[in-house]
């Protein structure tokens, strides 16, 4: 079983309307990275939370950590086409090194 | 953004032969880089950790004799798939960082597929 969970698997929505994506964690994190991924491409790196209650935006993307730093959503605003793609959130339970855990990946679409 | 470059981008081998992947670091040193493995339509999966000056460290099932990994400089991690078969088929990506609690930058994938 995964040991970081991200929901939804995929989500279809309209140009224009917001969406969120959901990660969790049965532990306390010590890093939660955000990437976009377009299939059979490398990772876009997004953003790095790491304080809880932290909350990073970028554009049209927000990403926030509960205060307990175990769960973390992404959330896009006036979704456009070019926001289509693989999102994935990682985790990095050490403070040594960057070694992340994935979770299952949501596949956006965006529909004209 | 810091920028990993993965070469090749796609690699045809037949079955049994050794492909060797390459990951740099262009514009910074990384002390450690990270090899993982996706399969479509999955999630990447950690096989193992690369260290420079020093061994690999490798995830729980993955064979270190499959899957041969060098770490030569502060730029370079090389991944070598030995006598390679069809399984093995799948889609490898690196990450590097510059340093404890950074950013993980990745490089752009190898598709490798064994005939």
């Amino acid at each position: 079983s995964q040991e970081l969970e991200q929901s939804p698997q995929s989500l279809i929505v309209q140009e224009g309307k917001n969406l969120t994506i959901n990660c969790t964690s049965s532990k306390t994190l010590y890093g939660l990275y955000w990437y976009k991924q377009k299939y059979g491409e490398g990772l876009i790196f997004l953003m790095m939370l790491q304080k809880g209650g932290e909350e990073k935006s970028h554009e049209k993307i927000t990403a926030k950590l509960d205060e307990k730093k175990q769960q973390s959503s992404l959330h896009i605003t006036a979704s456009q086409p070019s926001h289509a793609g693989i999102y994935l959130c990682g985790a990095d339970r050490r403070a040594a090194g960057n070694k992340l855990t994935f979770g299952g990946g949501t596949r956006v679409l965006v529909k004209p | 953004g810091a920028v990993v470059s993965q070469h090749p981008s796609w690699v045809i081998c037949k079955s049994g032969t050794s492909v060797k992947i390459e990951c740099r670091s262009l514009d910074f040193q990384a002390t450690t880089m990270f090899w993982y493995r996706q399969f479509p339509k999955q999630s990447l999966m950690l096989m193992a950790t690369s260290n420079e000056g020093s061994k690999a460290t490798y995830e729980q099932g993955v064979e270190k004799d499959k899957f041969l990994i060098n770490h030569a400089s502060l730029t370079l991690s090389t991944l070598t798939v030995t006598s390679a078969h069809p399984e093995d088929s799948s889609f490898y990506i690196c990450s590097a960082t510059r340093g404890l609690g950074t950013e993980a930058f990745f490089g752009q994938g190898t598709r490798l597929t064994v005939v």
